[in-house]
């Protein structure tokens, strides 16, 4: 089975600096994709990136990017220019045949 | 507006009065997921559907019960609710079929269930 793990439960940041949110999975399969998810206060569900596990180059989105490192099954979200807005509950989640999602990480982001 | 519709968004209720979570999707989309979220587990799947008639097993199943008997709706049912069933629920909907790995989930509002 697919596990998905965030080592982060906490994690702070001063507006307009950069972050990193860790995330690792475990899997035997080949074809996957990764996501990541924001949860703001609201507690809707929001898609942040998504990446394929088939191409090397690792996916942005204006301020977010992600390091995506197949080898060592990691797959990070980095918050460039980090805002008051980005405070959220932040969940990565690994797609197959099955959707499993990690733990999540708070992020709180300092004025 | 696409969206998935979940009701109700706050529901406190009893140990044992049976309850449904109603969810409804106007974007066609075939497969369609529950989720429950605890603090410090992340989402957890509950049970998911491929497609109209077809449901399978998630990773905590037990308590609960799904049907899928139109593609647009995927209610959850829990017939006896305990405690620990206390929780904030997601249902989530997405395309299937080849390559829908790259599909990414429509979420619900979120049910925010209490039992006492």
């Amino acid at each position: 089975a697919q596990t998905v793990t965030q080592s982060q439960p906490e994690m702070s940041v001063q507006e307009a600096e950069t972050v990193t949110l860790s995330c690792t999975y475990d899997t035997s399969e080949s074809d996957y994709y990764l996501f990541w998810y924001k949860q703001p206060p609201s507690r809707q569900m929001i898609l942040v990136i998504r990446q394929e596990a088939y191409k090397q180059q690792n996916a942005t989105e204006n301020r977010f990017s992600v390091n995506f490192q197949k080898a060592a099954k990691s797959f990070s979200l980095k918050i460039s220019d980090s805002q008051l807005g980005d405070a959220a509950m932040y969940f990565c989640a690994y797609r197959s045949s099955r959707l499993t999602f990690g733990e999540g990480t708070q992020l709180t982001v300092n004025p | 507006e696409a969206q998935v519709t979940q009701n109700p968004r706050y529901l406190i209720t009893v140990t044992g009065k049976k309850l449904t979570v109603t969810c409804s999707q106007n974007m066609n989309h075939e497969y369609m997921s529950w989720y429950r979220q605890d603090p410090g587990l992340g989402l957890r799947q509950i049970y998911y559907s491929m497609n109209v008639e077809v449901t399978d097993k998630g990773d905590v199943p037990e308590g609960y019960k799904v049907s899928r008997k139109e593609k647009r709706n995927f209610p959850l049912i829990l017939e006896s609710p305990s405690p620990n069933q206390t929780s904030l629920y997601f249902c989530a909907s997405s395309l299937n079929g080849v390559g829908y790995y790259n599909s990414p989930l429509h979420f619900g509002n979120g049910t925010r269930l209490t039992v006492t």
